[in-house]
C-alpha cells in the first residue's frame, strides 16, 4: 500500500504550548485518517479527510490536508496534559477493502 | 458503548502454546474485520484481513500456518497464535467495518505475553 511518512516521532511540550505533527506521502492519498491512542491504550479514531486543502477542526485541533493530497497535519493549540498520547496518521485504501497503512506516529507528552 | 469487543485482554501464556483470540462486532454484522499488530513504541501493522466464509487475506511476510485466522459467523472473527514463541508478544487490535455506517471500529485490544 501507500506509505505514509510521520514527523516527529517525539514531541515534548510545556502545558499551554502547541504542537503539530505532520504525514507525507510521495503519492497523491485518497484520504488520510488521524487517530490517537493513549498510553496503554487502543487506537481512537479522529477525523478524515478526503478533499484537496481540506481543513476541519474540533476545539482544539486542527486537521489540514494538503492542496495535492500528499500530505496532512495535526494542530492542537494551547496542549493540556489530557493531550498526552500517540497520534497516528493513516491512509485508507479504499473500496471495498478497508485496508489502513498506518504512520509511525508521533507520540506527545506534556509537561505540567 | 463499545462496538467491537475482543477477548481476552490480556493473555500470558508459555512458549509453544496457542492462544486464540476472539473479535467480535457487538452491534453490526461485519463482513470482513482485520488483524493488527503493534509491538512497543512502534505504529500499527497489518496482519491479515478476515473475510466471513471465506479464507483471510494474509499481508507480504505474515505465516498463514503460524496465525490461523477464522470468520465463521458475521460478528465473530478468531485469529489463533500457534505454537507461540516470545518474539510474538504484541498488542494485538482487530477492527471491523461497518457497511452501514461507513465506519470502521477497532476493538479495544490484546495484549499478549509469552514468556
Amino acid at each position: 500500500g501507500q506509505q505514509v511518512m510521520q514527523i516527529p516521532q517525539y514531541q515534548h511540550v510545556q502545558e499551554g504550548e502547541d504542537f503539530t505533527t505532520y504525514c507525507n506521502s510521495s503519492t497523491t492519498l485518497s484520504n488520510i485518517q488521524w487517530y490517537k491512542q493513549r498510553p496503554g491504550g487502543h487506537p481512537v479514531f479522529l477525523i478524515q479527510l478526503v478533499k484537496s486543502g481540506e481543513v476541519k477542526k474540533q476545539k482544539r485541533l486542527t486537521f489540514q490536508f494538503g492542496e495535492a493530497k500528499k500530505n496532512s497535519s495535526l494542530h492542537i493549540t494551547a496542549t493540556q496534559t489530557t493531550d498526552v498520547g500517540t497520534y497516528f496518521c493513516a491512509h485508507n485504501s479504499g473500496g471495498s477493502n478497508y485496508k489502513l497503512t498506518f504512520g509511525k506516529g508521533t507520540l506527545l507528552t506534556v509537561n505540567p | 458503548g463499545a462496538v467491537v469487543s475482543q477477548h481476552p485482554s490480556r493473555v500470558i501464556c508459555k512458549s509453544g502454546t496457542s492462544v486464540k483470540i476472539e473479535c467480535r462486532s457487538l452491534d453490526f454484522q461485519a463482513t470482513t474485520m482485520f488483524w493488527y499488530r503493534q509491538f512497543p513504541k512502534q505504529s500499527l501493522m497489518l496482519m491479515a484481513t478476515s473475510n466471513e466464509g471465506s479464507k483471510a487475506t494474509y499481508e507480504q511476510g505474515v505465516e498463514k500456518d503460524k496465525f490461523l485466522i477464522n470468520h465463521a459467523s458475521l460478528t465473530l472473527s478468531t485469529l489463533t497464535v500457534t505454537s507461540a514463541h516470545p518474539e510474538d508478544s504484541s498488542f494485538y487490535i482487530c477492527t471491523a467495518w461497518d457497511n452501514n455506517q461507513e465506519t470502521q471500529y477497532f476493538g479495544p485490544g490484546t495484549r499478549l505475553l509469552v514468556l
